[in-house]
């Protein structure tokens, strides 16, 4: 079955200790990317990246970073997590740019 | 940046009628977009999406419109069913630059 898939769904966690939220896709998508949804903001898109080792900004990159070693996976990192932080994360991927892109079932991520 | 917006916030609809949900973007370069359906719970899910060189869609029970002329994008739904409820995003992308931008969503609710 083609999926994305996230790990862990759920997180709380404290400011300051370092968090990985992993990502996955099983359909050798070479698009990925992280969004964050928050209430009445809809989805912004935090990091993509266009293939390995290939990864930009997207338009809220503070205070993550990602990684893409393999193609299908795509990691984000939060070295130091601070509370506006807290939010639901979703990782995407697809074809590429011009192909709509399929969402993991996200990770609802609390920092306090 | 980009700018995709919603027309209303919320839309309650009876079933078994047509719903229409729309949707404003601000670049006129802008040439691919994608209507996505996001239920509580999960990630967005692909409902139909068209390019700009297209002016309509149309899938299963849904049509989407493209008038690039006020760049306005609409999400047709017909014979609304109780499933149907969820929130609905528009997403777009430029011409140029590799980045997705979504609208903030309508929530759809079918009254039975």
């Amino acid at each position: 079955e083609a999926q994305v898939t996230q790990n862990p769904r759920y997180l709380i966690t404290v400011t300051g200790k370092k968090l990985t939220v992993t990502c996955s896709q099983n359909m050798n998508h070479e698009y990925m990317s992280w969004y964050r949804q928050d209430p009445g903001l809809g989805l912004r898109q935090i990091y993509y990246s266009m293939n390995v080792e290939v990864t930009d900004k997207g338009d809220v990159p503070e205070g993550y970073k990602v990684s893409r070693k393999e193609k299908r996976n795509f990691p984000l990192i939060l070295e130091s997590p601070s509370p506006n932080q807290t939010s639901l994360y979703f990782c995407a991927s697809s074809e590429d740019i011009s192909q709509p892109q399929h969402f993991g079932d996200g990770t609802r991520l609390s920092i306090l | 940046g980009e700018s995709v917006g919603l027309h209303l916030p919320t839309l309650s609809v009876q079933e078994g009628d047509n719903s229409i949900i729309n949707c404003a973007y601000s670049n006129s370069a802008s040439d691919y977009f994608i209507w996505y359906k996001q239920e509580s719970g999960k990630g967005p899910q692909f409902i139909i999406d068209i390019r700009s060189n297209m002016d309509k869609r149309q899938g299963q029970r849904v049509t989407v419109l493209l008038n690039k002329t006020v760049k306005h994008l609409s999400l047709q739904i017909a014979a609304t069913q109780p499933g149907d409820s969820a929130v609905y995003f528009c997403a777009e992308t430029p011409g140029t630059g590799n980045q997705f931008y979504f609208g903030t969503g309508t929530s759809l609710t079918v009254i039975p």
